[in-house]
């Protein structure tokens, strides 16, 4: 157990609509990360947040946002769902800003009908 | 633009031999590689790291190998146990970028 916590496990939703993923980071960590993996592909990094601000982005669409609340907690939109946004989606954080002392949690899968 | 690749999707070895997963980098920039470990239905998991200026860390049965003028890098596992069957990703970062991720490579063994 990482200690990164994200809600839901599992989703699924038709073509259009819009979704909120949820990421808990660890106990002290500051920075949040957001993930893509689609099928047979690596982790794609969208974006990252660190103690309340945007940090840095990725590959993240137009159509994706995201936010870190003050209790530190983070949430994924995703809007106008397209059938290639099915993947899963993982959440990872650490103390800083530091890239390579992530700690991962255990995803969500999006499935868009 | 696949700046780290896993050529290998997936790998069988016996159980008890060597292990050998293979990452190829494009970027020569990168000065610091991970490997990550994942099981289904859970995160990847850090596995061993290396710096761009060692050519070799080792950590119990796992030794990661860096190879920078053929930008290379090599995980070993010996000996190799049922526990360790999962998918591997190698991952690359420069400086304080976004960490770069292999497609994985799906390793099976065979008891």
């Amino acid at each position: 157990d990482s200690g990164v916590t994200q809600t839901p496990k599992h989703l699924i939703t038709a073509t259009g609509q819009r979704v909120t993923l949820r990421c808990s980071p660890r106990s002290g960590d500051l920075s949040v990360y957001w993930y893509q993996q689609s099928l047979d592909q690596g982790l794609q990094f969208l974006i990252q947040y660190y103690n309340g601000e945007e940090r840095a982005k990725g590959n993240i669409l137009e159509r994706f946002s995201a936010q870190q609340f003050p209790d530190l907690h983070s949430e994924l939109n995703l809007s106008s769902l397209e059938l290639g946004d099915s993947a899963l989606y993982f959440c990872a954080s650490s103390v800083g800003s530091k890239y390579n002392e992530q700690f991962f949690g255990p995803g969500t899968r999006l499935t868009v009908l | 633009d696949q700046q780290v690749k896993q050529n290998s999707p997936s790998l069988s070895v016996q159980e008890g031999r060597i292990s050998i997963l293979n990452c190829d980098y494009t970027n020569s920039m990168f000065d610091y590689f991970l490997w990550y470990k994942k099981y289904p239905a859970e995160g990847p998991t850090f596995l061993i790291s290396i710096s761009s200026i060692k050519d070799k860390n080792e950590d119990g049965r796992f030794t990661v190998f860096l190879n920078k003028s053929a930008k290379h890098l090599s995980l070993h596992i010996v000996p190799s146990q049922p526990g360790d069957s999962a998918v591997y990703f190698c991952a690359a970062v420069f400086g304080n970028e976004k960490l770069t991720f292999g497609t994985g490579t799906r390793l099976t063994i065979i008891p």
